[in-house]
């Protein structure tokens, strides 16, 4: 069984200051994907980024990385920079080799302030 | 531009009604999904599909049905909803990315009084 956890349900930052939202996972599968994804206030989901298990470096998307630990089992995004079109809810999500089904994680509101 | 349509954008319906929420896909992908969500809350996956013909239910129980006939379509339907319905229903493709991520719709926002 696949679970995403994210612990944190709300965070805050200034606008331009770096931001680290958590997110740890749990599979017994050796091949996986993790993605992130925003949604806004209006609901759609947008994708921000994918990190792929057997990828040996960290994905990074313009403002956004992912800071991929295995061992760990996390898979934190970073936002650098933070503007106020930022503020919105991130979920992690993880699909399994074999699956095409995603799982999501409950998600983290973040708000950025002038 | 949007490659993945889901209608109607927003919807208020009365208990017992018969409802069909729309999705369709330009993309060309196999693979389709129906999650829902609670406002502020996680996504629940409640159906999927791999193909025409192809099916299934999700990980969290719902009393809609789905059909997928053509590729690119993929409706839900609540034959008597309810207030328990109300919910935001997202749609999904995925098929041409190595990642095997989604392409989502909008979002139908359903209010069941």
């Amino acid at each position: 069984a696949q679970k995403i956890t994210q612990t944190q349900p709300g965070m805050f930052v200034q606008e331009k200051e770096a931001v680290t939202l958590d997110c740890t996972y749990d599979t017994s599968d050796q091949s996986y994907g993790l993605f992130w994804y925003k949604q806004p206030s209006s609901g759609e989901m947008i994708f921000l980024i994918y990190q792929g298990s057997y990828d040996e470096q960290n994905a990074t998307e313009g403002r956004y990385s992912l800071n991929f630990q295995k061992a760990r089992k996390s898979a934190n995004l970073v936002i650098s920079a933070s503007q106020l079109g930022d503020s919105a809810m991130y979920f992690c999500a993880m699909r399994s080799s074999g699956y095409s089904t995603l799982t999501f994680g409950k998600g983290t509101m973040l708000l950025v302030s002038p | 531009e949007a490659d993945i349509y889901q209608t109607p954008r927003y919807l208020v319906i009365g208990t017992g009604k018969k409802i069909t929420l729309e999705c369709s896909q330009t993309m060309g992908h196999d693979k389709m999904y129906w999650y829902q969500q609670d406002p502020g809350m996680e996504l629940h996956l409640i159906h999927y599909s791999y193909g025409v013909n192809s099916t299934e239910k999700g990980d969290l129980s719902s009393e809609s049905t789905v059909s997928r006939i053509r590729t690119e379509h993929f409706p839900l339907t609540l034959e008597s909803a309810r207030p328990s319905h109300t919910s935001q229903y997202l749609c999904a493709s995925s098929g041409g990315e190595r990642s095997g991520g989604y392409t989502f719709g909008s979002g139908t926002r359903l209010t069941v009084v």
